[in-house]
């Protein structure tokens, strides 16, 4: 059973346009969410991540939001920029526990 | 610069045989880990461990084992390789401090022929 889901397998953004990754998950017991980038032949890169104490952390071009009535968090990225163009994961972490449950991903594609 | 290692880019290997994916860190972190990732399922996670000699099942362990014998190496093993292992296989490890987020190696892309 998918706890974290990420239903938008790709989604295409003009450059300098907004891009908005969309992640739901299932368990209210999540208490940190995390969004990582991979390119192709990579290992995943952290990018920003919130406590499910905060409903948005800023950094830099990227924002990420959390509902929790919704279960739901959100990653803004703007401008969208031609190096952006990757795969991008959500991922929770049980409170208490360390290991994350990733999403199954949205290849994101930035049109220059 | 601080990294995960893992030890092959590439590997092909036959149905049957026994693999041994090797994964080294320099960050004496004490949580490890192995996920592999497939298109449309994401990144699953293996088999974990929080400790050297200690090891823990993920979701998906069926087929695999674990081996933490030193706190910087954490190898995977496939004990008969079948061809539904054909997968990317992404080591990572944390701090174990309440630093939740992992580090990840390059991967390594495995076929079993």
């Amino acid at each position: 059973d998918q706890q974290v889901k990420q239903n938008s397998p790709s989604l295409s953004v003009q450059e300098g346009r907004i891009s908005i990754l969309n992640c739901d998950y299932t368990n209210s017991m999540f208490d940190y969410f995390l969004w990582y980038k991979k390119y192709p032949a990579e290992g995943p890169t952290f990018l920003i991540s919130i406590s499910s104490i905060k409903d948005k952390n800023e950094d830099g071009r990227f924002t990420v939001f959390l509902n929790k009535s919704a279960k739901h968090l959100s990653l803004h990225i703007v401008p969208s920029q031609p190096g952006d163009s990757a795969v991008y994961f959500c991922a929770a972490r049980l409170f208490g526990n360390e290991k994350l449950t990733f999403g199954t991903g949205t290849r994101l594609t930035i049109i220059p | 610069d601080v990294k995960v290692t893992q030890s092959s880019r590439y590997l092909v290997k036959r149905t049957g045989e026994k693999v041994f994916l090797e994964c080294v860190q320099d960050m004496d972190h004490e949580n490890m880990f192995w996920y592999r990732q497939d298109p449309g399922l994401g990144l699953r996670l293996i088999y974990f461990s929080y400790d050297v000699k200690m090891k823990e099942k993920g979701d998906i362990p069926e087929g695999y084992s674990v081996s933490r014998e030193k706190k910087e190496r954490f190898s995977l093993i496939l004990e008969s390789a079948s061809t539904n292992q054909t997968s990317m296989y992404l080591c990572a490890s944390s701090s174990g401090t309440g630093n939740e987020k992992l580090l990840f190696g390059s991967g390594t892309q495995l076929s079993v022929l």
